[in-house]
């Protein structure tokens, strides 16, 4: 069975980092594109950006580009959202995401997710 | 950038059929997947590729997709299926969202 486990969240002032990391297990991780998609309280789902199986390929929503960097170590079944230059409108909680098909550059639609890991902006 | 509209809310009875639409620029081309969010729960996958059925997702979920228009069906609405529903596709490298549609079991 596929395990993903977020963390890494918590609370940030405007213009402060967090990272965030999730733990995959249960698949080949290095065969898969992974992605981070968001929920702000109350609000629909965001996607924020994506991986592909070998790390080469990254993507990002407009919205995020310049401040935050996906990663992945895949001899760690780990991927990575490094935040920089956090805003209050990045309070969310974000989920990480695999794509289910092998070797795919993007991640492009979400077949097991996470459970999500709280981040919260605010002075 | 590429958006996709669903309506707010929907209402079913129970035993009744429930449809979900989301509309979004020759979304017909594309494919389109549907995730279902129940409160306090990650997503769960119940179509992609607009008409496949993931395993372990019930057969009374069914999509279509056509012009502007993907379509979520569930028959036989259940009172479990009382959920959020996000469509989604993807459009020049960036994966986009609707808004969500709450479906709520009279």
């Amino acid at each position: 069975e596929v395990q993903l486990l977020d963390s890494g969240g918590g609370l940030a002032q405007p213009g402060g980092s967090l990272r965030l990391s999730c733990a995959a297990s249960g698949l080949t991780f290095s065969s898969y594109a992974m992605s981070w998609v968001r929920q702000a309280p109350g609000k629909g789902l965001e996607w924020v950006s994506s991986i592909s199986f070998t790390g080469v390929n990254t993507y990002y929503t407009d919205s995020v580009q310049g401040r935050f960097t996906i990663s992945r170590d895949n001899s760690k079944n780990t991927m990575y959202l490094q935040m920089n230059s956090l805003r209050v409108e990045d309070t969310a909680l974000y989920y990480c995401a695999k794509d289910p098909r092998a070797g795919a550059v993007a991640g492009l639609f979400f077949d097991s997710w996470g459970q999500g890991t709280l981040v919260t902006v605010s002075s | 950038s590429y958006e996709l509209t669903q309506p707010p809310s929907v209402s079913v009875s129970p035993g009744q059929t429930a449809t979900i639409t989301c509309s979004g620029d020759r979304l017909g081309d594309k494919s389109a997947c549907w995730y279902q969010q129940k409160p306090g729960q990650s997503p769960v996958l119940v179509i992609y590729q607009s008409t496949m059925r993931p395993s372990g997702i019930p057969e009374r979920f069914s999509g279509s997709n056509s012009g502007k228009t993907a379509t979520l069906t569930i028959s036989g609405t259940q009172a479990m299926d009382e959920a959020d529903y996000y469509c989604q596709a993807w459009d020049s490298g960036t994966v986009v969202f609707g808004g969500g549609t709450k479906l709520t079991v009279l």
